[in-house]
């Protein structure tokens, strides 16, 4: 079966940083999306991985290591704007469904 | 359209009714996923649509759910016999078949069941 684990909520401050980490345990892998989810709206894209590394997009990166089954979701220079809800969602093989994580609900403090 | 669309954006029912959610995918997108989203949780998978495969309906929680997609556009998510534990907001996404690419969200379907 399919497993995603993401930290159920984190506080940070205004300019900092925050990094949110997402394990899984799927049968097949075949990339790992961010979507950033504010309350009441329907999530949105913000990043993808399917090979190791580190992608960058901005303030916001994503880290992917297949052996170790993790992912992280760096967010920089944090603006009050970011607080939202961040899910981390896997596909485990080609053609088959997006599994999504329970998501991680950040709040960012002035 | 430009976007997902789905109606209706609100829907309230008696327990005990049938309802019906209509997702509008992207034009071209051949992949199709309903999700249900309760009040500060994840995303629960019930079925996913690829062209004209059989649909995975490995998440539907129970047999009163089920979908269809007419001429691999346009999908209906029915839920009979309606419970007040179906209250949650339906979410429609489509994509494109090719890896890599990112499911779009509809804004949803808000179902009470009083």
């Amino acid at each position: 079966g399919q497993n995603i684990d993401q930290p159920t909520e984190m506080t940070a401050t205004e300019g900092a940083i925050v990094q949110i980490n997402c394990t899984y345990q799927t049968s097949g892998f075949n990339g790992l999306f961010w979507y950033q989810q504010h309350a009441g709206e329907a999530p949105t894209f913000l990043s993808y991985n399917v090979l190791d590394g580190l992608e960058e997009k901005g303030r916001f990166s994503s880290f992917l290591s297949r052996s170790k089954g993790y992912s992280y979701l760096l967010l920089k220079e944090l603006q009050m704007k970011d607080s939202a809800s961040y899910l981390c969602a896997v596909r485990p093989a080609a053609g088959n469904k997006l599994t999504f994580g329970g998501g991680t609900r950040v709040l960012v403090k002035p | 359209g430009a976007g997902v669309s789905q109606s209706p954006s609100n829907k309230v029912t008696e327990k005990g009714k049938d309802v019906e959610l209509r997702c509008d995918p992207i034009s071209g997108h051949t992949a199709l996923y309903w999700y249900r989203q309760s009040l500060g949780q994840g995303l629960e998978f019930l079925i996913y649509f690829q062209g004209n495969s059989a649909p995975d309906k490995s998440g539907l929680p129970s047999d009163r759910f089920s979908a269809e997609r007419t001429g691999g556009s346009v999908s209906t998510l029915t839920i009979q016999r309606t419970q007040q534990e179906d209250s949650a907001v339906y979410l429609c996404a489509s994509s494109l078949h090719v890896p890599g690419t990112e499911a779009f969200f509809g804004q949803g379907t808000r179902l009470t069941v009083v």
